[in-house]
């Protein structure tokens, strides 16, 4: 089956320190992949997202790329800033089968301090 | 963009009374609506899927007898928790499809904290 696995946090870091979370699955096929954001009290956001091989997903200076070879999706950011404190959702969607259906990791907390 | 509401954000029941949950679409028409629990530091686990006039399908090893789901409408989806027991406290999310199940984004409600006594 489908599955995403996510390093545990949670994450503690500097403001404008260098962010990496790391995400891998297991799929068959070459799902969608996203990453979804969860601050304090609100609903998830989608983040970003790639849809094929090699892909990048950008947004607000937040980078991931869709690397077939090594089935990951490795969520980047240069510097980050306290207002970037929440949990990161990596997650999938199957290209065929699965409906909308996505597969979610367990998530990640980052916590940014000045 | 897409805005999702959760209703009650937070509610707290006894043992063996129902709770309804209400997931809105506020500026959209959701096709699909998908109801996800989520455990404390773990993933959130799909329960259900709910295409509007249909009947809900549950994921593997949900009871769809106690997690009641309702899409009556376009904009409205409910989760109705029966009989609950302490084991069913949780944190609740719906999400909204706005262009049919293969192609779109799903969009997020805040959440409902669950707690029964």
């Amino acid at each position: 089956g489908n599955s995403v696995t996510q390093m545990e946090g949670p994450v503690t870091l500097s403001e404008e320190a260098f962010l990496t979370i790391n995400c891998t699955y297991t799929a068959t096929g070459y799902p969608s992949l996203f990453w979804y954001v969860q601050y304090p009290g609100e609903g998830l956001q989608l983040l970003l997202k790639a849809t094929k091989a090699d892909d990048k997903g950008s947004n607000k200076g937040f980078e991931a790329t869709y690397r077939k070879e090594t089935t990951s999706f490795h969520l980047e950011k240069g510097s980050v800033q306290v207002s970037d404190s929440a949990v990161y959702f990596c997650a999938l969607r199957p290209l065929t089968g699965g409906g909308n259906k996505l597969t979610f990791g367990t998530g990640t907390q980052l916590k940014v301090e000045l | 963009g897409a805005v999702v509401s959760q209703h009650p954000s937070r509610v707290i029941c006894k043992s063996g009374t129902s709770v309804k949950i209400e997931c809105r679409s506020l500026d959209f028409q959701a096709t699909t609506m998908f109801w996800y629990r989520q455990f404390p530091k773990q993933s959130l686990m799909l329960m259900a899927t709910s295409n509007e006039g249909s009947k809900a399908t549950y994921e593997q090893g949900v009871e769809k007898d106690k997690f009641l789901i309702n899409h009556a409408s376009l904009t409205l989806s409910t989760l109705t928790v029966t009989s609950a027991h302490p084991e069913d406290s949780s944190f609740y999310i719906c999400s909204a499809s706005n262009r049919g199940v293969n192609t779109d984004t799903q969009y997020f409600g805040p959440g409902t904290r669950l707690t029964v006594l």
